[in-house]
This record gives C-alpha cells, sequence and structure tokens, in this order.
C-alpha cells in the first residue's frame, strides 16, 4: 500500500461544476496535510493546509479532514477551465522529519 | 509572502560539466530546504534534505557525490549536478519550509536542466 494514495485521473468537470478530489493515507499519526496545485511544465503551488478534522475554506477551495478515515479531500467550487492542472495531495508523515510524502496527482480537466 | 526562487530558470550544458543552481526564500529564514527532481509526466522525486549548516541527507539511491547540496545559509541552498550527463536531463525543483507554518513546503519555480 502506498504512504499517500491519489487517484490519477484524468476527471472531468464542466465548468461552473464541483470538482472533487480525494486522497488517503496509510499513517494514522499524520498530523499536517496540504493540496498543492500543478500546471503542466510548472512548479507546484500551495493551495490549502489542514491540520484538524473537518473542513476548511479558502474562496473556492474547500479541504476536508477526516482522521479517523485517514482521507483529505479538496472540493473546487464554480470550476473554472484555469483550474485544470494536476492536484498533489501531501502529507507529513510522523517519523518523516521534515519531509512530505507526496501523492502521484490527480489530473483535473474542467471542459466549457 | 513565502516566495522562494531559483536560479538559473533553465539551462543547457554540455556532457561531463557541472551546473549549479541556486535555491532562495526571499521573505523567510528557512532553516530547511529540499530537492526534487521531476521528468516528464512522472511524480516529484525527493533526492535530498537540506538544513542550514550541516550536511544534506539523501533519499536512497540519490549519488551524494554527484548532486553536491551546499545550505550556507538561512536564504541560501544551491544543488550542483557534476559532471552531468544526458540522463541528467530533468525538472528541477527546489522548496523551503516555513518555520512558522510546521511542515509547510514552498516551491521555487524550478529549473530545467538540459544535458546535450
Amino acid at each position: 500500500q502506498k504512504e499517500v494514495e491519489q487517484n490519477s485521473g484524468p476527471l472531468s468537470v464542466p465548468e461552473g461544476a464541483i470538482a472533487s478530489l480525494n486522497c488517503t493515507y496509510s499513517d494514522r499519526g499524520s498530523q499536517s496535510f496540504f493540496w498543492y496545485r500543478q500546471y503542466s511544465g510548472k512548479s507546484p503551488e500551495l493551495i490549502m493546509f489542514i491540520y484538524s478534522n473537518g473542513d476548511k475554506e479558502d474562496g473556492r477551495f474547500t479541504a476536508q479532514l477526516n482522521k479517523a478515515s485517514q482521507y483529505v479531500s479538496l472540493l473546487i467550487r464554480d470550476s473554472q477551465p484555469s483550474d485544470s492542472a494536476t492536484y498533489l495531495c501531501a502529507v507529513a508523515l510522523t517519523g518523516g522529519g521534515n519531509k512530505l510524502t507526496f501523492g502521484t496527482g490527480t489530473q483535473l480537466k474542467v471542459e466549457l | 509572502g513565502a516566495v522562494v526562487s531559483q536560479h538559473p530558470s533553465w539551462v543547457i550544458c554540455k556532457s561531463g560539466t557541472s551546473v549549479k543552481i541556486e535555491c532562495r526564500s526571499l521573505d523567510f529564514q528557512a532553516t530547511t530546504m529540499f530537492w526534487y527532481r521531476q521528468f516528464p509526466k512522472q511524480s516529484l522525486m525527493l533526492m535530498a534534505t537540506s538544513n542550514e549548516g550541516s550536511k544534506a541527507t539523501y533519499e536512497q539511491g540519490v549519488e551524494k557525490d554527484k548532486f553536491l547540496i551546499n545550505h550556507a545559509s538561512l536564504t541560501l541552498s544551491t544543488l550542483t549536478v557534476t559532471s552531468a550527463h544526458p540522463e541528467d536531463s530533468s525538472f528541477y525543483i527546489c522548496s523551503a519550509r516555513d518555520g512558522d507554518l510546521p511542515d509547510t513546503q514552498y516551491f521555487g519555480p524550478g529549473t530545467r536542466l538540459t544535458v546535450l
């Protein structure tokens, strides 16, 4: 089992819809969770971080964390074509030092 | 805030030469920086963790004598690819850890290396 798992996609949603991206992790003791967006040919950009169970909202983005079920998700409301990118889930695993463990990413395509 | 720069953004070099890439945190002090490599259509691969004033910690399979890392100050880390070969051609990305936000890493824009 991979430490951080994401569906590679592509996930296609129509413009204006809600995109739901999911991530599961294996280490129950993990405390910090991150979502990064990476456009093709560019470096990752931090979108959100979440430490506590529940929802965290920032503009059109909502991160959801459920430590009991070991999953973290990212919702993008009113999806725009400019949201088309690969979304990387990253987790600070227990005992990982300062490192983040990244999932392989989910490719999102927002279609007109 | 939380801006990380990298220089150069791209470099083309001949096989056998060495290339140095700089990573700077512009508006915060980064006690820890990370170096990643990414091949086309593949995931980020962590190469090493760099702590200011100490030796870098390399991931398994990464040659420390080939990829020299120096983190001499709280705002600068360098990666030198020594005796580069075509198989070293890749997208090299650094990140810096913001000590005020546990575990949060901010990425530089990356350096695209092409070895001829």
